[in-house]
């Protein structure tokens, strides 16, 4: 089945450094990724939509200038937190579609720790 | 846009017994309803999916039921047991746009 790889799995910085996460479709190309971020115990929040080739459309009151995404291929989506300081500390997840159009596929999630 | 309820929040069950999990979602233009498993520390995990023109969709001791004139869908877990215990979370889509998740519930199978 489709698997999507996202790394790290936990990453710990200092407040002020800036951090990427990685997610990769392992199997399939990937037209369209998504970022979510999910705090203890809720659920799941749509960041921000990754369209390969294109500038990332971002969900009302996600900072485009702090979270940075890139699409450069059709099996890689990258999220940068710059700047980072300790409210960004999250659990940050991928999900990209497969190409049955209905299948969402999603990442193993990053733990963020900001110091 | 879609807004997703799902109830109830937490859920306590004896292992054996059944678990009902329900969500209703507000736009009748979704068709497109998948639940995901969710362990501590990992992504979601799909465990089934259903597609607004079947009524129902079964696979072994899990299955999900859709009444799209009430815009409500269901998870039945059957003899439950102790690896069940997780957070489930339903979601909506109209499979082009990204999936809007419920607020999830906290399963507890007891032994």
């Amino acid at each position: 089945g489709a698997v999507v790889s996202q790394h790290p799995s936990r990453v710990i910085c200092k407040s002020g450094t800036s951090v990427k996460i990685e997610c990769r479709s392992l199997d399939f190309q990937a037209t369209t990724m998504f970022w979510y971020r999910q705090f203890p115990k809720k659920s799941l929040m749509l960041m921000a939509t990754s369209n390969e080739g294109s500038k990332a459309t971002y969900e009302q009151g996600v900072e485009k200038d702090k979270f940075l995404i890139n699409h450069a291929s059709l099996t890689l989506s990258t999220l940068t937190v710059t700047s980072a300081h300790p409210e960004d500390s999250s659990f940050y997840i991928c999900s990209a579609r497969t190409g049955d159009h209905y299948g969402y596929t999603f990442g193993s999630g990053t733990r963020l720790t900001v110091v | 846009g879609e807004n997703v309820e799902q109830h109830p929040s937490t859920l306590s069950v004896q292992e054996g017994d059944s678990a009902v999990i329900k969500c209703t979602y507000s736009d009748s233009a979704s068709n497109y309803f998948p639940w995901y498993k969710q362990e501590l520390g990992k992504g979601p995990q799909l465990i089934i999916d259903i597609r607004s023109n079947v009524g129902e969709k079964k696979d072994q001791r899990i299955a999900v039921t859709l009444n799209k004139t009430a815009k409500h869908f269901s998870l039945h877990i059957t003899e439950t047991q102790p690896e069940d215990s997780a957070v489930y979370f339903c979601a909506a889509s109209k499979g082009n746009t990204p999936l809007v998740f419920g607020k999830g519930t906290r399963l507890s199978v007891i032994a």
